[in-house]
């Protein structure tokens, strides 16, 4: 079946760098994009950006823009985040989701916990 | 960034209720919108896409309608499972945006 999993829970001090991983599988990885979306605890969903999985083209949004890079390897239908210069702030559950021919997210991994605590 | 508003942002009913929900973005996104449910401690759920497209799997009570800035996710008729938070999200922008969210709670 078509599912996306993600690694697991990581726990970083400020500063750091996180790298979160998305591995597809059910699908051809390279016919659909890939979104990131992050949920600080009690908080609502934030879209960080996407990666154009066929030709590896990225957007971001502002707010994450110099300290996020989204990543794929298509050998591996894996797609990464990575986050850096971490503050308390960046701590949150970080989603993938890929997106479907109709412009919704359709399918979004279990979800990767991001702890940032000195 | 397109902005993206729901009103209410929470709502008390009870089952079998008729519920609606608005988002309203920032600028004319024409159809590009998308709602989810999400439930505490689970990944968000797609249930409708393109406005009015009704996902796979997605049980008929739901539906979405509008275009522009101006959109509405009904429940026809609430069931105790549909009670979570409700977001919408823009497609229309490569930037996407979601909606603050909309906490449906048991009256």
């Amino acid at each position: 079946q078509v599912q996306v999993v993600q690694s697991g829970a990581e726990v970083k001090k400020p500063g750091a760098s996180v790298k979160v991983s998305c591995k597809a599988s059910g699908y051809t990885f390279t016919s659909n994009a890939m979104h990131w979306v992050r949920q600080a605890p009690g908080q609502r969903l934030e879209w960080m950006g996407w990666i154009n999985a066929g030709n590896g083209n990225t957007r971001y949004s502002q707010k994450f823009q110099g300290r996020v890079t989204i990543t794929r390897d298509t050998s591996a239908s894996t797609a990464y985040m990575e986050l850096s210069s971490l503050r308390s702030e960046d701590t949150a559950v970080y989603y993938c989701a890929r997106e479907d021919g109709g412009g919704g997210m359709d399918v979004w991994g279990q979800g990767t916990t991001v702890t940032v605590s000195s | 960034d397109i902005q993206m508003t729901q009103s209410p942002s929470s709502l008390s009913a009870s089952v079998g209720d008729r519920v609606t929900i608005t988002c309203r973005p920032s600028q004319s996104i024409s159809s590009y919108l998308n709602w989810y449910q999400q439930k505490p401690g689970k990944a968000p759920k797609l249930l409708i896409y393109a406005a009015s497209s009704l996902q796979s799997g997605v049980p008929s009570r739901f539906s979405g309608s509008g275009s522009g800035t101006d959109f509405t996710l009904t429940i026809s008729s609430l069931q105790p499972e549909d009670f979570a938070t409700y977001y919408c999200q823009q497609s229309y922008s490569t930037l996407c945006t979601f909606g603050q969210g909309t906490k449906l709670e048991i009256k």
